[in-house]
């Protein structure tokens, strides 16, 4: 298996409701990775996982909550977005932080 | 700071026609650089790395460390070479990979 899984491929929720997306990898990667790009811009990094341990945090918000069960799996946790949250999220892994990064297609999120 | 920038939001060739896409960083030490390709509704997808030295479907890069730039060239564009492209920034030992902004090619039959 030599490919990023994100779930659900689309999620609409309001601003009130608390989801999650989710990733998977069966690489062996040990670097794991969320992404937000919206229309027409370059990704942006949020969060990154090394060895299971959050390493990376760029300044995201509280109302997104990432969570790494074990090597293969990753979570976003999302309550109370906003309307501007409204983007597509893409997670991706490494073998380590200095190699290729592999992405998934990526969730796309609408917040109503 | 590591920074990458890529000048040119949209190039449009025809088809058969060079293509040259712009890649400068800013970076004190020694970067890893990439170039990175989505076509349309497809995922984000590695097209080449510097440190790898190959030609991917008729592309290639090379990392100009005086001009601190990484530009991707083509002799030859295809319509199916029509994409978003990234160039990328990564650092030893960091699990950062920073993109640049981007730049559309257009190719036209």
């Amino acid at each position: 298996d030599t490919e990023v899984t994100q779930t659900p491929k689309h999620l609409v929720m309001g601003m009130t409701n608390k989801k999650s997306l989710k990733c998977e990898q069966h690489m062996g990667h040990r670097a794991m990775y969320w992404y937000k790009q919206k229309a027409k811009k370059p990704p942006e990094l949020m969060f990154v996982y090394s060895y299971e341990k959050l390493s990376i945090n760029e300044s995201v918000p509280s109302r997104f909550s990432p969570e790494c069960p074990n090597s293969s799996l990753l979570n976003l946790h999302l309550h109370a977005l906003q309307p501007e949250d409204s983007a597509l999220y893409l997670c991706a892994s490494s073998p380590t932080g200095w190699n290729t990064i592999y992405f998934g297609e990526g969730s796309w999120l609408t917040v109503v | 700071a590591q920074r990458v920038t890529q000048p040119e939001k949209l190039l449009s060739v025809f088809k058969g026609a060079p293509v040259e896409l712009k890649c400068n960083y800013s970076y004190s030490g020694s970067p890893e650089l990439f170039w990175y390709v989505q076509y349309s509704r497809q995922r984000l997808q590695l097209l080449l790395r510097h440190i790898s030295r190959e030609s991917i479907k008729g592309f290639t890069a090379d990392l100009n460390k005086g001009e601190t730039s990484f530009h991707l060239k083509k002799p030859f564009a295809q319509e199916e070479d029509s994409a978003m492209y990234y160039c990328a920034l990564s650092t030893y030992n960091t699990d950062k990979l920073i993109f640049g902004t981007g730049t559309r090619l257009q190719v036209f039959p």
